[in-house]
This record gives structure tokens, C-alpha cells and sequence, in this order.
């Protein structure tokens, strides 16, 4: 069964940093570009960054820029999204989610996500 | 940035009844790159439609898609209780990727 299970959510301060998981299985992981979608609570999707499956091209949303840092390891079919000076926007679920075919595409599969909130 | 704009908001219908969402961008979408999600309270997006009009994998043929350009339109033919939920579009011809608002589908 192809699968993304998100973990590392939580509750952090402002300014504070969180890193979070995304264990794939079920599918060739370094045959995909792999993303991260989130979701303000009562809000829609907003994509939030992608990476190349080697690793060697990496996008975000200018909201982000400087801030996150998205990678993987291929070797333990797992991406990551290392947040740093998170701020009250960022309160989110964040999605794994994995592109079709290419960079900029439909997302097939999702993972069930991760709450992120930032508060004080 | 290409901006989605999803009407109506909440479209209040019978099971039954057809369904027609509209997802218009601010710019022409490159290639009609334009798939349709649906989620439910407490989950992840599913995908419906990609290109436009390509069905995923085990969509049922009640939902079809169709536009070019800028305007794009989700249409579900025959509502049934299962596909009560909230639908988004979203963008991937040009980056970075959007999504549109979405539109609710409650029961009337």
C-alpha cells in the first residue's frame, strides 16, 4: 500500500523551531519529487515547498524562504521540513504530499498530516 | 502568482442533483494543468481530476472536468451522500503552485 505517515507536530513559541517527518513506503521513493501542503485551520491548501528526488533542487512559497529548509534521505525513503522563527501564520497541518510525474504537478498521493501550531 | 478564484463558496444541493463548480485564475494556465481535490472534515485532499479533465485512479465517471485557459469547471453528475464535502482546484502550470479557495457542497 502506498503511504506517507507525518510525524513531529506540535506546540511551539514563536521564534521557536520544529522539525517535521514523513515516512513513505509502498512506492520507489527516489523516483519522486516530494512536497510539503499546509492548511491553516478553517483555511485552504497552500503549497509550501518541494524537493528533487536526488535532493538537488529544492522550491518554496516566498513566505517561507530562509525560514524552512525541506530534504530528504533516500536511503530511509523519508522527507523532511525543518522550521525555524515560526511565527503565528505558520499554525497549520502540514501535508506530505507527492507529485505525479514532475516539479510542478497534480499531488497523488497525501499523507494524514501534522498539526503545527505556534503560540504563545 | 496565478490567483484561483472558486465560486460559489457553498453550493446547497439535494442528493441527486448535479453539481457545477467553477475555478477561474487570474492567467491563462499553462496546458490546462488544473486538477480538482476533494476533502472531508478531519482528512487529507484527495485527487479527483488532473489535466483538466483526466480522471485518478478509482474516480467514479459522475465527476468530469472541463475549461482551458482560465476558466475551469468540476461537474458531478448524480450527487450522492458520500461527496458532500469541500472541493479544491489547483494550479500547476506555472509556479509557484496555487490553490483556489474551495467551494463547500452541503446538503440542502
Amino acid at each position: 500500500e502506498v503511504q506517507l505517515v507525518e510525524s513531529g507536530g506540535g506546540l511551539v513559541q514563536p521564534g521557536g523551531s520544529l522539525r517535521l517527518s514523513c515516512a513513505a513506503s509502498g512506492f520507489t521513493f527516489i523516483s519522486y519529487w516530494m512536497s510539503w501542503v499546509r492548511q491553516a485551520p478553517g483555511k485552504g491548501l497552500e503549497w509550501v515547498a518541494s524537493i528533487k528526488k536526488d535532493g538537488s533542487e529544492k522550491n518554496y512559497v516566498d513566505s517561507v524562504k530562509g525560514r524552512f529548509t525541506i530534504s530528504r534521505d533516500n536511503a530511509k525513503n523519508s522527507l523532511y521540513l525543518q522550521m525555524n522563527s515560526l511565527r503565528a501564520e505558520d499554525t497549520a497541518v502540514y501535508y506530505c504530499a507527492r507529485p505525479q510525474y514532475l516539479a510542478d504537478d497534480a499531488f497523488d498521493i497525501w499523507g494524514q498530516g501534522t498539526m503545527v501550531t505556534v503560540s504563545s | 502568482e496565478i490567483v484561483l478564484t472558486q465560486s460559489p463558496g457553498t453550493l446547497s444541493l439535494s442528493p441527486g442533483e448535479r453539481a457545477t463548480l467553477s475555478c477561474r485564475a487570474s492567467q491563462s494556465v499553462t496546458s490546462n494543468h488544473v486538477a480538482w481535490y476533494q476533502q472531508k472534515p478531519g482528512q487529507a485532499p484527495r485527487v479527483l481530476l488532473f489535466g483538466a479533465s483526466r480522471r485518478a485512479t478509482g474516480i467514479p465517471d459522475r465527476f468530469s472536468g472541463s475549461g482551458s485557459g482560465t476558466d475551469f469547471t468540476l461537474t458531478i453528475s448524480r450527487l450522492e451522500l458520500e461527496d458532500f464535502a469541500v472541493y479544491y482546484c489547483q494550479q500547476y502550470g506555472s509556479s509557484p503552485l496555487t490553490f483556489g479557495g474551495g467551494t463547500k457542497v452541503e446538503i440542502k
